[in-house]
């Protein structure tokens, strides 16, 4: 079974302060993302990576970097966090082997800016 | 702007009864659809991918079905029960190896 895991479920951080989330996959897949999730608004794409290096802009990315220096492991790194970042954090990694990309989601990181 | 729309937002069904919901995605550069089952304190797990017109899939009592003309996709609920309680979220690939557009879910509740 693919396994996604992340650093932490929760995390309480205040304004101004750098955060990382990391996220680490099992299965040697290619691909990774970023969303957050919040209510009414749905999953929302932050950053997503196809290959170690390389990153590509999603959705909302302004406010977070990302970085990908092995294939199994993608951080998010809120430069100086926001109240407004607060969210649930969701990592995801897939193949490109097989065509389409099923994504295999983390459990997610609740994150709390005071 | 490529848009998914889902439809309920949300569902109480009662235990037994069966339903079904909508995913409406464009039916341009279509690659594949996605549905997932969102489970509360759990992770998006998914359930099918559907990528030609017509598909029908089946995993125990749950089933969807692809069109891909119209640009919409459904999914059935048969005989309801307590564990179907989830949100249930579909993705539209566009193309093969561009990113996935997730609708915002159905949100499920079964009551007993």
């Amino acid at each position: 079974d693919v396994k996604v895991t992340q650093s932490s479920r929760y995390l309480v951080k205040r304004t101004g302060e750098k955060v990382f989330l990391e996220c680490v996959q099992d299965m040697d897949h290619e691909n990774m993302f970023w969303y957050r999730q919040d209510p009414g608004l749905g999953l929302r794409l932050i950053y997503f990576s196809y290959d170690v290096k390389m990153k590509e802009k999603g959705d909302i990315p302004e406010g977070y970097s990302v970085s990908r220096e092995k294939k199994e492991r993608f951080s998010l790194i809120l430069e100086s966090a926001s109240t407004n970042q607060t969210s649930m954090y969701l990592c995801a990694s897939s193949s490109s082997g097989q065509g389409w990309q099923t994504q295999y989601f983390g459990p997610g990181t609740r994150l709390l800016v005071l | 702007i490529l848009n998914v729309e889902q439809s309920p937002q949300s569902l109480h069904v009662q235990e037994g009864d069966s339903t079904n919901f909508t995913c409406s995605f464009p039916s341009s550069n279509f690659y594949a659809l996605h549905w997932y089952r969102w489970e509360t304190a759990k992770s998006p797990e998914a359930l099918f991918v559907m990528t030609l017109n017509g598909d029908e899939k089946k995993k125990g009592q749950i089933s969807a079905t692809l069109n891909t003309k119209e640009g919409y996709s459904y999914l059935y609920i048969k005989g309801s029960q307590p564990e179907d309680s989830a949100t249930y979220l579909c993705a539209f690939e566009v193309n093969r190896d561009d990113k996935i557009i997730f609708g915002k879910g159905t949100r499920l509740h079964i009551l007993p």
